[in-house]
């Protein structure tokens, strides 16, 4: 079964800080890995996407990155400011017919 | 440029009623489309996906059904609703395939089944 999983659920830190969020997923036949962020009661905004053939990808204070032969993908987000607080989420498209599976999500909220 | 619309955004609906939720894009033709479903503090379910006109993959067998009755539309649809299909239902279309493109999404639908 093809499945995407986050941790944490949810995580606080100081403004300022640098932080990691994981996720990790089955089935290394993924035709890329994207991370996304949604505020509350909205639709969802891609950040970053990373085929299969790539390693990281990067866009401002953000950077992505991705193993698929251990299942994972992390976004670090650098110098975070209050308004980063969002969930993000990950999502993998895996091979068969463009199916699109996403994890539950990490509730980040940034302090000032 | 392409954009996505999705309606009603908001709907109340008691147990037992029908439901319909459209979505539509515009700009680009064939795109894949999908439906996903977000219940409150989880993250987002794949209900169905569509590559072309007639086509519908469902993931969850559950009393929802999706339609592709145009290249650029896609319904969701009930016949008798239950309270547990209350959520955020997201639409969202890829362009195609290619692994390089990304997915976009509408603005949601808040369905409340009292």
């Amino acid at each position: 079964k093809q499945e995407v999983t986050q941790i944490p659920a949810a995580l606080s830190v100081p403004e300022g800080e640098n932080l990691v969020l994981n996720c990790s997923f089955t089935d290394s036949a993924i035709y890329n890995l994207q991370w996304f962020r949604q505020d509350p009661g909205k639709g969802l905004t891609s950040l970053l996407l990373i085929q299969s053939s790539q390693r990281e990808q990067t866009s401002g204070r953000l950077n992505a990155s991705l193993d698929k032969s251990s299942g994972r993908s992390t976004l670090y987000i650098a110098a975070s400011q209050p308004g980063d607080s969002a969930t993000y989420l990950c999502a993998a498209l895996y091979s068969s017919a463009s199916k699109i599976i996403f994890g539950s999500g990490t509730r980040l909220s940034i302090r000032p | 440029s392409q954009t996505i619309h999705q309606w009603p955004a908001t709907l109340v609906q008691p147990v037992g009623s029908p439901l319909s939720l459209e979505c539509t894009v515009e700009g680009t033709s064939n795109p894949n489309l999908y439906w996903y479903r977000q219940a409150a503090g989880r993250g987002l379910q794949l209900l169905f996906y569509s590559v072309g006109i007639g086509q519908i993959s469902s993931e969850v067998p559950q009393n929802l059904s999706a339609s592709r009755p145009q290249d650029r539309q896609f319904i969701l649809s009930s016949k008798k609703l239950l309270l547990s299909d209350s959520g955020f239902y997201l639409c969202a279309w890829k362009r195609d395939a290619y692994s390089g493109n990304t997915i976009y999404f509408g603005e949601g639908s808040w369905l409340t089944v009292v």
